[in-house]
């Protein structure tokens, strides 16, 4: 399978400050990430997905405006939490689609995870 | 639309007995489903997934998942539990054509010694 890494692994910030986490595709290159977000014992939350040169697609309720994606390479997908408030403290943890044609082409493949603070 | 509900949100098993984790799914065709495992502050790591091919399938430690049609379920199970496999659980349903995953609520698997 693919590997994933994410940076960093963990972050505490100032409310009203911005974080800026990234996903890199170690292995091969993800033309399609995704962005989820994880509160204490709860289920993963699909935030968007992440195209390789176009505009993300973010599920409803997810304010675009202030989880800013980009997608500029295809190895490399970032997620900025802009102005975070301790509401924002998550679990935040990004994937990559298998490649189309293989084996794995309808499995994800998982980062580590970044464990965001909001002071 | 596709959905996934796990029945349990806790489940407590002794050390070397059984373990039954249970996943019912909804959807209009022939899914994909998976099952990860989710240690505490860890990434998910995938046990095993079932893509219209054998409906019995074995991932790894030693866990294996049946997919039944006529139920719409997924269930995991494993012969023998081992402290190690206390974690947090998810079924997933893989939505056709855009690949997003739709999660369970996930199941917190105790072993207890």
């Amino acid at each position: 399978g693919a590997v994933v890494s994410q940076h960093p692994s963990w972050v505490i910030c100032k409310s009203g400050t911005s974080v800026k986490i990234e996903c890199r595709s170690l292995d091969f290159q993800a033309t399609t990430m995704f962005w989820y977000r994880q509160f204490p014992k709860q289920s993963l939350m699909l935030m968007a997905t992440s195209n390789e040169g176009s505009k993300a697609t973010y599920e409803q309720g997810v304010e675009k405006d202030k989880f800013l994606i980009n997608h500029a390479s295809l190895t490399l997908s970032t997620l900025t939490v802009t102005s975070a408030h301790p509401e924002d403290s998550s679990f935040y943890i990004c994937s990559e689609k298998g490649l189309a044609g293989g084996s794995n082409y309808n499995e994800q493949f998982f980062g580590p995870g970044t464990r965001l603070t909001v002071l | 639309a596709q959905s996934v509900t796990q029945l349990d949100s806790h489940v407590s098993v002794s050390e070397g007995t059984p373990v039954l984790l249970r996943c019912n799914y909804s959807s209009s065709y022939s899914p994909s489903l998976f099952w990860y495992v989710q240690h505490p502050n860890k990434g998910l790591q995938l046990l095993l997934k079932y893509t219209s091919a054998a409906t019995l399938v074995k991932g790894i430690n030693g866990f294996e998942a049946e997919f039944k049609k006529s139920e719409t379920s997924f269930h995991l199970t494993k012969p023998s539990a081992h402290m190690s496999d206390a974690a947090e659980y998810f079924c997933v349903v893989s939505e056709g054509g855009t690949y997003k995953y739709i999660f369970g609520t996930g199941t917190r698997l105790k072993v207890l010694a």
